[in-house]
């Protein structure tokens, strides 16, 4: 079974279109993260939700609006994508939420890579 | 400004010869440290995580140590493999905040 998944795997799209990411972890986590890897492959955090909650928010574009129906559910909403968007986008999760998620041991799902053209 | 940096960028190795990967951070109050390993064109799985308290873990052929005084962590592997190839990313907890990442180390095991 897998633990953190990601929809789509790949996404190839125009500049100035609205895209989603989804992602789902069966863990019974508090916690889930956005973070993004970029050409370099650096990874740097996004978003942090705890029990639906915004903990962190990084410096990102607005255009950048993440959505969580629920605990298991973290999905990121991307609009008018622009070319420097294009990188691989993980989800992760972890046990302990309230902002002490990042105690634990983060599992991370296997990216989404995004291309804007 | 808290920053995690991994040296060197790639590392070459013969199989079966035991290796050592280095982290270093700037802020000594770090509240825990993780390593993890990334697959090319996949995700990160974790390896070891090291709790502020603790100056280091094993899991199999894996050790990792913690020296907060001194900033740094390294990643032991014994006796490597083919396997093992892989970049080897090192992230760490400043306080109670956010993961900060290191740039990796790319690991290449040579038959």
């Amino acid at each position: 079974d897998t633990a953190v998944s990601q929809t789509p795997k790949y996404l190839v799209t125009q500049m100035g279109n609205d895209k989603s990411i989804k992602c789902e972890q069966n863990l019974g986590h508090d916690t889930m993260y956005w973070y993004k890897q970029d050409s370099k492959k650096f990874l740097k955090i996004m978003f942090s939700y705890n029990n639906k909650e915004l903990i962190i928010n990084e410096t990102v574009p607005n255009r950048f609006s993440p959505k969580s129906p629920d605990k298991a559910h973290l999905n990121l909403h991307i609009n008018s994508l622009e070319l420097g968007d294009s990188a691989v986008y993980f989800c992760a999760s972890s046990q302990r939420g309230g902002g002490t998620g990042t105690q634990e041991t983060q599992y991370f799902g296997p990216g989404t890579r995004l291309l804007v053209l | 400004k808290q920053e995690v940096t991994q040296i060197p960028a790639a590392l070459s190795v013969p199989e079966g010869e035991n290796l050592v990967l280095n982290c270093s951070f700037t802020d000594s109050a770090i509240y825990n440290l993780q390593w993890f390993r990334q697959d090319p064109g996949k995700g990160l799985t974790s390896l070891l995580l090291i709790q502020s308290s603790q100056r280091e873990q094993t899991s199999g052929r894996l050790n990792a140590s913690l020296d907060k005084s001194s900033g740094r962590s390294t990643l032991y592997i014994a006796a490597s493999q083919p396997g093992d190839s892989a970049t080897y990313l090192c992230a760490a907890v400043f306080g109670n905040e956010k993961l900060t990442f290191g740039t990796g180390t790319r690991l290449t095991i040579i038959p």
